[in-house]
Protein backbone atom coordinates (compact mmCIF):
# COMPACT_ATOMS: atom_id res chain seq x y z
CA UNK A 1 0.00 0.00 0.00
CA UNK A 2 1.27 3.27 -1.36
CA UNK A 3 1.90 5.57 2.39
CA UNK A 4 3.40 8.06 4.39
CA UNK A 5 4.75 7.21 7.73
CA UNK A 6 5.40 8.82 10.86
CA UNK A 7 6.80 8.12 14.14
CA UNK A 8 6.05 8.69 16.76
CA UNK A 9 3.07 9.47 16.63
CA UNK A 10 2.56 11.26 19.75
CA UNK A 11 5.93 12.69 22.04
CA UNK A 12 5.69 14.45 25.24
CA UNK A 13 9.15 15.78 26.04
CA UNK A 14 11.40 19.03 27.57
CA UNK A 15 13.05 21.66 26.82
CA UNK A 16 16.19 21.10 25.28
CA UNK A 17 16.01 17.51 24.93
CA UNK A 18 17.40 16.52 21.39
CA UNK A 19 14.45 14.77 19.16
CA UNK A 20 13.69 13.19 15.92
CA UNK A 21 10.89 12.54 14.41
CA UNK A 22 11.19 10.31 11.60
CA UNK A 23 9.20 9.98 8.04
CA UNK A 24 9.37 7.34 5.44
CA UNK A 25 6.94 7.45 1.67
CA UNK A 26 7.21 4.04 -0.05
CA UNK A 27 6.39 5.85 -3.71
CA UNK A 28 9.75 6.59 -5.16
CA UNK A 29 8.71 10.28 -4.78
CA UNK A 30 11.42 12.80 -5.14
CA UNK A 31 10.02 16.09 -3.30
CA UNK A 32 9.68 15.43 0.61
CA UNK A 33 8.44 18.00 3.08
CA UNK A 34 7.49 18.75 6.66
CA UNK A 35 5.04 21.32 7.85
CA UNK A 36 3.61 22.54 11.66
CA UNK A 37 -0.14 23.24 12.03
CA UNK A 38 -0.99 25.20 14.39
CA UNK A 39 -4.66 27.06 15.21
CA UNK A 40 -5.73 29.67 12.76
CA UNK A 41 -2.71 29.66 11.33
CA UNK A 42 -2.34 27.02 8.82
CA UNK A 43 -0.04 24.15 7.51
CA UNK A 44 3.12 26.57 7.09
CA UNK A 45 6.10 24.68 5.51
CA UNK A 46 9.32 24.18 7.74
CA UNK A 47 11.33 22.39 4.80
CA UNK A 48 11.66 20.53 1.64
CA UNK A 49 14.29 18.45 -0.26
CA UNK A 50 13.80 17.87 -3.99
CA UNK A 51 16.01 14.58 -3.78
CA UNK A 52 18.83 12.90 -2.16
CA UNK A 53 21.16 15.58 -0.33
CA UNK A 54 18.42 18.49 -1.40
CA UNK A 55 17.06 20.40 1.07
CA UNK A 56 15.76 23.88 1.29
CA UNK A 57 14.19 26.04 3.70
CA UNK A 58 10.79 26.84 3.99
CA UNK A 59 8.92 29.61 6.01
CA UNK A 60 9.52 28.48 9.81
CA UNK A 61 12.72 26.83 9.40
CA UNK A 62 14.23 28.17 12.65
CA UNK A 63 14.86 25.43 15.48
CA UNK A 64 14.50 22.68 12.95
CA UNK A 65 17.02 20.25 11.36
CA UNK A 66 16.53 17.92 8.21
CA UNK A 67 18.15 15.40 6.44
CA UNK A 68 17.80 13.49 2.86
CA UNK A 69 20.23 10.55 2.67
CA UNK A 70 17.96 8.22 1.04
CA UNK A 71 15.03 8.95 -1.28
CA UNK A 72 11.97 7.55 1.07
CA UNK A 73 13.84 8.79 4.73
CA UNK A 74 13.58 12.60 5.80
CA UNK A 75 13.80 13.17 9.51
CA UNK A 76 13.08 16.46 11.16
CA UNK A 77 15.45 16.95 14.38
CA UNK A 78 14.42 19.54 17.00
CA UNK A 79 18.31 19.94 18.54
CA UNK A 80 17.10 21.62 21.12
CA UNK A 81 13.18 21.67 21.20
CA UNK A 82 11.29 24.71 22.90
CA UNK A 83 7.63 25.32 23.98
CA UNK A 84 7.00 27.40 20.94
CA UNK A 85 7.89 24.31 18.96
CA UNK A 86 4.56 22.54 20.61
CA UNK A 87 2.81 21.47 17.62
CA UNK A 88 1.14 18.60 15.32
CA UNK A 89 3.82 18.22 12.38
CA UNK A 90 2.77 16.44 9.53
CA UNK A 91 5.63 15.08 6.62
CA UNK A 92 4.41 14.70 3.09
CA UNK A 93 5.64 13.80 -0.25
CA UNK A 94 5.36 14.64 -4.11
CA UNK A 95 5.94 12.63 -7.00
CA UNK A 96 8.58 15.31 -8.27
CA UNK A 97 7.74 18.91 -7.35
CA UNK A 98 5.34 21.38 -5.38
CA UNK A 99 2.99 21.31 -8.12
CA UNK A 100 1.84 17.78 -7.65
CA UNK A 101 -0.42 16.45 -5.10
CA UNK A 102 0.84 16.02 -1.68
CA UNK A 103 0.42 12.93 0.60
CA UNK A 104 0.43 13.57 4.06
CA UNK A 105 1.44 11.34 7.07
CA UNK A 106 -0.46 10.82 9.61
CA UNK A 107 0.45 13.47 11.52
CA UNK A 108 2.82 14.06 14.97
CA UNK A 109 1.31 15.27 18.27
CA UNK A 110 4.36 17.32 19.51
CA UNK A 111 4.61 18.52 23.52
CA UNK A 112 7.22 20.52 24.91
CA UNK A 113 6.93 21.30 28.28
CA UNK B 1 7.35 37.58 1.63
CA UNK B 2 4.95 35.17 -0.48
CA UNK B 3 1.77 34.53 1.52
CA UNK B 4 -2.26 32.83 1.19
CA UNK B 5 -4.90 34.68 2.43
CA UNK B 6 -7.90 32.31 3.35
CA UNK B 7 -11.69 33.65 4.50
CA UNK B 8 -13.88 33.07 5.78
CA UNK B 9 -12.21 31.72 9.03
CA UNK B 10 -15.49 29.49 10.07
CA UNK B 11 -18.28 29.37 7.72
CA UNK B 12 -21.95 27.53 8.79
CA UNK B 13 -24.41 26.35 6.06
CA UNK B 14 -27.33 24.51 6.04
CA UNK B 15 -27.33 21.36 4.10
CA UNK B 16 -28.25 21.63 0.62
CA UNK B 17 -27.22 24.97 0.15
CA UNK B 18 -23.77 26.45 -1.24
CA UNK B 19 -20.39 27.53 0.10
CA UNK B 20 -17.87 29.52 -1.23
CA UNK B 21 -14.33 29.57 0.29
CA UNK B 22 -12.13 32.24 -1.26
CA UNK B 23 -8.29 32.66 -1.27
CA UNK B 24 -5.76 35.51 -2.34
CA UNK B 25 -2.03 35.08 -2.76
CA UNK B 26 1.04 37.41 -3.38
CA UNK B 27 3.69 35.50 -5.60
CA UNK B 28 2.23 36.06 -9.68
CA UNK B 29 4.48 33.44 -10.53
CA UNK B 30 2.34 30.98 -8.99
CA UNK B 31 1.26 28.35 -11.02
CA UNK B 32 -0.52 25.58 -9.13
CA UNK B 33 -3.75 26.33 -6.68
CA UNK B 34 -4.41 22.57 -4.66
CA UNK B 35 -7.34 22.56 -2.20
CA UNK B 36 -7.32 20.18 0.69
CA UNK B 37 -9.64 18.43 3.06
CA UNK B 38 -8.75 17.91 6.58
CA UNK B 39 -11.32 15.76 8.49
CA UNK B 40 -11.52 16.11 12.19
CA UNK B 41 -7.90 13.90 13.40
CA UNK B 42 -7.08 13.18 10.11
CA UNK B 43 -4.43 14.40 7.57
CA UNK B 44 -5.17 16.91 4.85
CA UNK B 45 -6.06 15.16 1.35
CA UNK B 46 -6.36 16.38 -1.91
CA UNK B 47 -9.84 17.18 -3.14
CA UNK B 48 -9.28 19.10 -6.36
CA UNK B 49 -6.52 21.20 -7.87
CA UNK B 50 -6.54 23.72 -10.87
CA UNK B 51 -3.19 24.93 -12.19
CA UNK B 52 -2.64 28.35 -14.09
CA UNK B 53 -3.91 27.38 -17.70
CA UNK B 54 -7.34 27.17 -16.91
CA UNK B 55 -10.07 29.42 -15.10
CA UNK B 56 -12.50 26.74 -13.80
CA UNK B 57 -12.43 23.35 -12.61
CA UNK B 58 -15.40 21.03 -11.88
CA UNK B 59 -15.18 17.46 -9.77
CA UNK B 60 -19.18 16.74 -8.99
CA UNK B 61 -20.30 19.20 -6.58
CA UNK B 62 -17.12 20.96 -6.19
CA UNK B 63 -15.79 23.07 -8.53
CA UNK B 64 -12.07 26.00 -8.42
CA UNK B 65 -12.25 29.08 -10.16
CA UNK B 66 -9.05 31.54 -10.79
CA UNK B 67 -8.74 34.65 -11.64
CA UNK B 68 -5.08 34.89 -12.45
CA UNK B 69 -5.38 38.88 -13.09
CA UNK B 70 -6.53 39.62 -9.32
CA UNK B 71 -4.06 36.94 -7.88
CA UNK B 72 -7.21 35.28 -6.39
CA UNK B 73 -8.94 31.47 -6.51
CA UNK B 74 -12.40 30.25 -4.80
CA UNK B 75 -13.79 26.83 -4.10
CA UNK B 76 -17.21 26.32 -4.46
CA UNK B 77 -19.36 23.58 -2.72
CA UNK B 78 -23.03 23.01 -3.90
CA UNK B 79 -25.39 20.87 -2.36
CA UNK B 80 -23.66 20.73 0.44
CA UNK B 81 -24.07 17.64 2.91
CA UNK B 82 -23.04 16.41 6.39
CA UNK B 83 -20.16 14.84 5.80
CA UNK B 84 -18.40 18.32 4.10
CA UNK B 85 -17.86 19.13 7.36
CA UNK B 86 -14.08 19.77 7.79
CA UNK B 87 -10.80 22.17 7.81
CA UNK B 88 -10.47 23.22 4.15
CA UNK B 89 -7.01 24.72 3.15
CA UNK B 90 -5.98 26.76 -0.31
CA UNK B 91 -2.43 27.09 -1.15
CA UNK B 92 -0.24 28.23 -4.08
CA UNK B 93 3.03 27.20 -4.84
CA UNK B 94 5.88 29.65 -5.28
CA UNK B 95 8.87 29.82 -7.96
CA UNK B 96 11.19 28.41 -5.24
CA UNK B 97 9.97 25.49 -4.77
CA UNK B 98 7.69 26.17 -1.90
CA UNK B 99 3.78 25.27 -1.34
CA UNK B 100 2.36 27.86 0.70
CA UNK B 101 -1.04 27.13 2.41
CA UNK B 102 -3.75 29.31 3.77
CA UNK B 103 -5.12 29.93 7.30
CA UNK B 104 -7.78 27.13 6.54
CA UNK B 105 -11.59 27.47 6.45
CA UNK B 106 -13.91 25.47 9.44
CA UNK B 107 -16.85 24.80 7.57
CA UNK B 108 -19.86 23.50 9.21
CA UNK B 109 -23.00 21.73 7.68
CA UNK B 110 -25.89 21.64 9.52
CA UNK B 111 -28.39 18.48 8.60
Amino acid sequence: EAQVTQNPRYLITVTGKKLTVTCSQNMNHEYMSWYRQDPGLGLRQIYYSMNVEVTDKGDVPEGYKVSRKEKRNFPLILESPSPNQTSLYFCASTLSRNTDTQYFGPGTRLTVL
Amino acid sequence: GENVEQHPSTLSVQEGDSAVIKCTYSDSASNYFPWYKQELGKRPQLIIDIRSNVGEKKDQRIAVTLNKTAKHFSLHITETQPEDSAVYFCAASSQGGKLIFGQGTELSVKP
